[in-house]
């Protein structure tokens, strides 16, 4: 049975610091992997989906890296802005097309 | 808006009532996805559908739950006999059947059952 897990729960960095939210999974015979963000009682937007094939995919100043043989995958955003303050979920898809999702790392960005 | 569109956003109802919830998924993605999402936690995936058929259920999905997608377009979520530990937020997700398989979310509908 796939989990994924993400380290830290919580998070809180001063504006401008990069962040680096983790995520795990235990089985590493996955299609792709997809990083979201959640506001508060709202829904989830995908920030970036990453192939099985892909070591890491960029979007602005999202990067997002995947090794599968490890079970791991990265979101880096540089330069955090409070705006930046939400909770981030990544989910993987395995051949069974649900997505299986962490607990979130929910972060805080100072002003 | 061409997203996925919920609805209700938001339901009350009392312990032992039936409700129902409609998703709207983007038009042209064959794929729609049920999941419910409890405070603090990550979505769990509760059912899916290609078209218009149902083709994988969670064991959380009780027979007190029912889905259907009759003419593989939009969605509707049954819960007979809610109980309490029915709050959650309900999340419809729909994705092309071919590709990257990227699903998009809708707003979600919040559930409290009291």
């Amino acid at each position: 049975k796939q989990e994924v897990t993400q380290i830290p729960a919580a998070l809180s960095v001063p504006e401008g610091e990069n962040l680096v939210l983790n995520c795990s999974f235990t089985d590493s015979a996955i299609y792709n992997l997809q990083w979201f963000r959640q506001d508060p009682g709202k829904g989830l937007t995908s920030l970036l989906l990453i192939q099985s094939s892909q070591r890491e995919q960029t979007s602005g100043r999202l990067n997002a890296s995947l090794d599968k043989s490890s079970g791991r995958s990265t979101l880096y955003i540089a330069a955090s802005q409070p705006g930046d303050s939400a909770t981030y979920l990544c989910a993987v898809k395995a051949a069974g097309n649900k997505l299986t999702f962490g607990g979130g790392t929910r972060v805080l960005v100072k002003p | 808006d061409t997203g996925v569109s919920q609805d209700p956003r938001h339901k009350i109802t009392k312990r032992g009532q039936n409700v129902t919830f409609r998703c709207d998924p983007i038009s042209e993605h064959n794929r729609l996805y049920w999941y419910r999402q409890t405070l603090g936690q990550g979505p769990e995936f509760l059912t899916y559908f290609q078209n218009e058929a149902q083709l994988e259920k969670s064991r959380l999905l009780s027979d007190r739950f029912s889905a259907e997608r009759p003419k593989g377009s939009f969605s509707t979520l049954e819960i007979q006999r809610t109980e309490q530990g029915d709050s959650a937020m309900y999340l419809c997700a729909s994705s092309l059947a071919v590709g990257g398989y990227e699903q998009y979310f809708g707003p979600g509908t919040r559930l409290t059952v009291t």
